[in-house]
């Protein structure tokens, strides 16, 4: 199957700075999601992006499929962006199903 | 519209005992999921189901069963809890253009 993985898988901060967060995967895949997992575990989609480039407000993200590879910018960080990112792939093959891969995530600390 | 619903949020049960867990979505999705997440891993796939009627094995299916009798909704049904079964319970649904909208999880633990 398809393997997923992330780096860093921790990350410590200073407010106001920048990152970039980097996901590897092993096969092509025509779905990739970015999600945040806050600190009360819930799941919030960042984005949508099996190829190109998508930005929304302080966030972006870029996808070169064919290299594999997906990268999410965080840039001038908040304390509120604390929490678990994950990045997930998925193909729909001839059952026609989205199942996504999960990668370990990335843990990030915003300090203040 | 709610998104996606799940029901209860946090639940204790006894080694044996049986459970079902609600996932509703007003989104009218077709496609639907149900995942675990343990300590320090991603999302783990136990079933899905493509539509009203059909259900499907994920990466973790042992010691599950689910139902989809009506579009909206997708059960998770636990007949025999063990405490391996303890973990964070996830719901996705799926439109048209692939991507999953997770509902806000239920928090299982068998003693």
């Amino acid at each position: 199957g398809i393997q997923v993985e992330q780096s860093p898988p921790d990350l410590i901060l200073q407010e106001g700075a920048n990152s970039t967060l980097r996901c590897n995967f092993s096969d092509s895949v025509n779905n990739l999601q970015w999600f945040h997992q806050n600190p009360w575990g819930q799941l919030i989609n960042l984005f949508y992006i099996p190829s190109g480039t998508k930005q929304n407000g302080r966030l972006s993200a870029t996808t070169v499929a064919t290299e594999r590879y997906s990268l999410l910018y965080i840039s001038s960080s908040q304390t509120t962006d604390s929490g678990v990112y994950f990045c997930a792939v998925g193909r729909k093959g001839s059952s026609n199903t989205g199942k996504l891969i999960f990668g370990q995530g990335t843990t990030l600390q915003v300090k203040p | 519209n709610a998104g996606v619903t799940q029901t209860p949020k946090f639940r204790v049960l006894k080694t044996g005992q049986s459970m079902t867990l609600l996932c509703a979505q007003d989104m009218n999705h077709e496609y639907m999921y149900w995942y675990r997440q343990d300590p320090g891993m991603g999302l783990r796939l136990i079933h899905y189901s493509v539509g009203e009627g059909t259900t499907a094995k994920g990466e973790v299916p042992d010691g599950y069963n689910v139902s989809r009798l009506k579009k909206q909704n997708f059960l998770l049904g636990l007949e025999s809890a063990a405490p391996s079964q303890t973990s964070v319970y996830f719901c996705a649904s799926e439109g048209d253009y692939n991507e999953q909208f997770f509902g806000p999880g239920t928090r299982l633990t068998v003693l």
